[in-house]
């Protein structure tokens, strides 16, 4: 089966804008999940899509914001961008058989950097 | 919200030693989850153990839940095992991983 895919896998945006970032899940996965990492924050949970209907989020601004289509694909966008926003974003698919989190399949991410 | 630490911070190893990474959590959990993110951002999941020992060629986990602690033991350690190691928990009734800071590990040829 074909891994986890995010487009594009690098981006450079100046404060202010908008940006949307796409991720694919594994064939047959049903939950997507989307991080922020930082160096000074680490790994931080966004939000997690499950049958195009958001299940959970994190503590982030209403800035950052995802969808969650019929085939599973997931976009999330941040809009009015801050330097603060410079992060690699990670996509995560599982199957979610039952309430709890399931085994995280990553993709290889996405660069954003706000200037 | 839970805490999970992560022990020793970096760890450089020469090829061939063994090593044994720490992961203790604040609370209850669902499940526990380790990670390795190789040098070209790329995360790889290693085991999902909420409890008890799993092992999977060179690597192994033990999870003592009661307690609140999971161990991640590499052993015969390769230059391709360096990266940095994530626990990450899903607290009970909770549903979303808190990853730790991560083990930042070096192996030396």
């Amino acid at each position: 089966k074909a891994g986890v895919t995010q487009t594009p896998r690098y981006l450079i945006k100046t404060r202010g804008q908008q940006v949307t970032l796409s991720c694919s899940p594994i064939s047959g996965h049903r939950s997507v999940s989307w991080y922020q990492q930082t160096p000074g924050q680490g790994l931080q949970f966004l939000f997690e899509y499950f049958s195009e209907t958001q299940r959970n989020k994190g503590n982030f601004p209403g800035r950052f914001s995802g969808r969650q289509f019929s085939n599973s694909r997931s976009e999330m966008n941040v809009s009015t961008l801050e330097l603060g926003d410079s992060a690699l974003y990670l996509c995560a698919s599982s199957l979610l058989t039952g309430g709890s989190t399931d085994t995280q399949y990553f993709g290889p991410g996405t660069r954003l950097t706000v200037l | 919200g839970i805490q999970v630490e992560q022990s020793p911070p970096d760890l450089i190893l020469q090829e061939g030693a063994n090593s044994t990474l720490r992961c203790n959590f604040s609370d209850s959990v669902n499940n526990l989850q380790w990670f390795h993110q190789n040098p070209w951002g790329q995360l790889i999941n290693l085991f999902y153990i909420p409890s008890g020992t799993k092992q999977n060629g060179r690597l192994s986990a033990t999870t003592v839940a009661t307690e609140r602690y999971s161990l991640l033991y590499i052993s015969s350690s390769q230059t391709t095992d360096s990266g940095v190691y994530f626990c990450a928990v899903e607290r009970k009734n909770d549903y979303k991983l808190s990853f730790g800071a991560g083990t930042t590990v070096t192996v030396r040829a």
